[in-house]
């Protein structure tokens, strides 16, 4: 079953914009990844946020966590043609048999 | 380091036969991991291993798959017999988390599988 659910399922912008994704889970977390898979790729793991943390970046890349809301949101800044690919959230539960469960990812198509 | 490798990249089988996936994580990594992506269920979880133990088989679909890890540089996936709907990417991962702390996982680059 799905724990993470992205929003949107798609989106389209031009090269220059910022993106945002939006990521809700439904149990208490240990902490939450954003990843990335470019078109018939493996995923790529891009930032790690901490149930303790409130806001990370990376680069061009800002994420937010809300653990009262049970959200995530991934913000890519001055998008680039090469952002073209799909983004999942995953979420390492709490439990002695910890685990990640990926999202059902935003694909972002960057046009130029 | 060449990453995790996953072999082979696409196989086509027909309905019944056996097929036997392969990884190879990275060296040092003590937590693999499959998974099965699909269009309309997404990434799943299938199993996972910790320090060549399997931790937690609840993904696996059905006794048709079962998944071994002889040593810390190799893990097999096998299906048998298989069937059309076990048609997905096969991905493996590897990591090097803390105890039960999964941590960043790497990725291979997937196991087309179509079964006709």
């Amino acid at each position: 079953s799905q724990q993470g659910e992205e929003d949107p399922q798609a989106l389209s912008i031009q090269e220059g914009e910022n993106a945002t994704m939006n990521c809700s889970y439904k149990t208490s977390i240990n902490n939450l990844q954003w990843y990335r898979q470019n078109s018939g790729r493996g995923l790529v793991h891009l930032i790690l946020i901490r149930s303790n943390e409130r806001e990370k970046h990376s680069g061009r890349l800002r994420v937010t966590l809300d653990t009262s809301k049970k959200s995530s949101s991934l913000l890519i800044t001055a998008s680039r043609a090469a952002d073209t690919a799909s983004y999942f959230c995953a979420t390492e539960t709490t439990g002695t048999a910890s685990k990640l469960t990926f999202g059902t990812g935003t694909r972002l198509q960057v046009t130029l | 380091d060449a990453g995790v490798i996953q072999s082979p990249r696409h196989e086509v089988t027909e309905m019944g036969q056996e097929v036997t996936l392969r990884c190879k994580p990275i060296s040092g990594h003590n937590s693999l991991f499959w998974y099965r992506q699909t269009m309309m269920r997404g990434l799943e979880l299938l199993i996972y291993f910790n320090n060549n133990v399997p931790i937690d088989d609840s993904g696996m679909p059905e006794d048709r798959f079962s998944a071994k890890m002889p040593n810390a540089s190799f893990s097999t996936l096998k299906i048998q017999p298989s069937e059309p709907r076990d048609s997905a990417v096969y991905f493996c991962a590897s990591t090097s988390g803390t105890g039960w702390r999964t941590g960043e996982l790497f990725f291979g680059e997937g196991s087309r599988l179509t079964v006709l």
